[in-house]
């Protein structure tokens, strides 16, 4: 069965700097999907990655995709505030059910 | 619509109650999904249907949670009997198509305590 795990659970990081998420999963899933969560929010969809070596970039946030290695990531560039959520990694177990990483919080202070 | 709507956003109920929890999809969207959220935690799949064809329900915690979407648009999760352990945010998600590359969109969800 498909599990995914995030690291680092808690980020805090200084406005301007750059930082890298991390998620791992220990079965094949063809796909890997980025999500953010505001608190007291719904989940926001930032990136689908549907094939190995797949970037994708939006804004300050740039997601990857390794399938041999089984592992994607999502660089942060610059932080700001505004980027201060916490973003979940899935993948794909069979027929469409997405699994869930534990989230990293993301914490960006001036 | 514009977005997934659920309904209620919140339900108190007592320990033994049933409770339904009603998820309205994008418009046109084909597939919907059911999860839990834990505080703290990732969602947690519970079922999906493609239509009104209930696909998976292996993520159903036991035979007091069932689902159905009996005309391929609205869902109803429903919980019998509700338990303290029941207590959660329940999030609805639609895609557009079958393939399974489509982006799943989270509704608000409906927060579940039971007392």
């Amino acid at each position: 069965e498909l599990k995914v795990e995030q690291n680092p659970l808690f980020l805090s990081m200084q406005e301007g700097k750059n930082y890298t998420i991390y998620c791992n999963y220990s079965t094949t899933s063809d796909r890997l999907y980025w999500y953010r969560q505001d608190p007291g929010k719904s989940l926001e969809s930032l990136f689908v990655l549907l094939s190995n070596g797949a970037v994708k970039q939006e804004g300050r946030l740039m997601a990857s995709l390794d399938t041999k290695a089984r592992l994607s990531t999502l660089h942060i560039t610059a932080a700001v505030h505004d980027l201060s959520a916490t973003y979940f990694c899935a993948g794909i177990q069979t027929a469409d059910k997405l699994i869930f990483g534990t989230g990293t919080r993301l914490q960006v202070f001036p | 619509g514009a977005g997934v709507s659920q309904s209620p956003r919140y339900k108190v109920t007592k320990r033994g109650q049933d409770v339904a929890l009603r998820c309205d999809p994008i418009s046109g969207h084909v597939s919907l999904y059911w999860y839990r959220q834990a505080l703290g935690q990732g969602p947690e799949f519970l079922t999906y249907f493609n239509y009104e064809a209930q696909q998976d329900k292996s993520g159903l915690p036991n035979d007091r949670f069932s689902a159905e979407r009996p005309e391929g648009s609205i869902s109803t999760l429903t919980i019998q009997r509700t338990e303290q352990r029941d207590s959660a945010m329940y999030r609805c998600a639609s895609s557009l198509g079958l393939a399974g590359t489509e982006t799943q969109y989270f509704g608000p969800g409906t927060r579940l305590l039971v007392l």
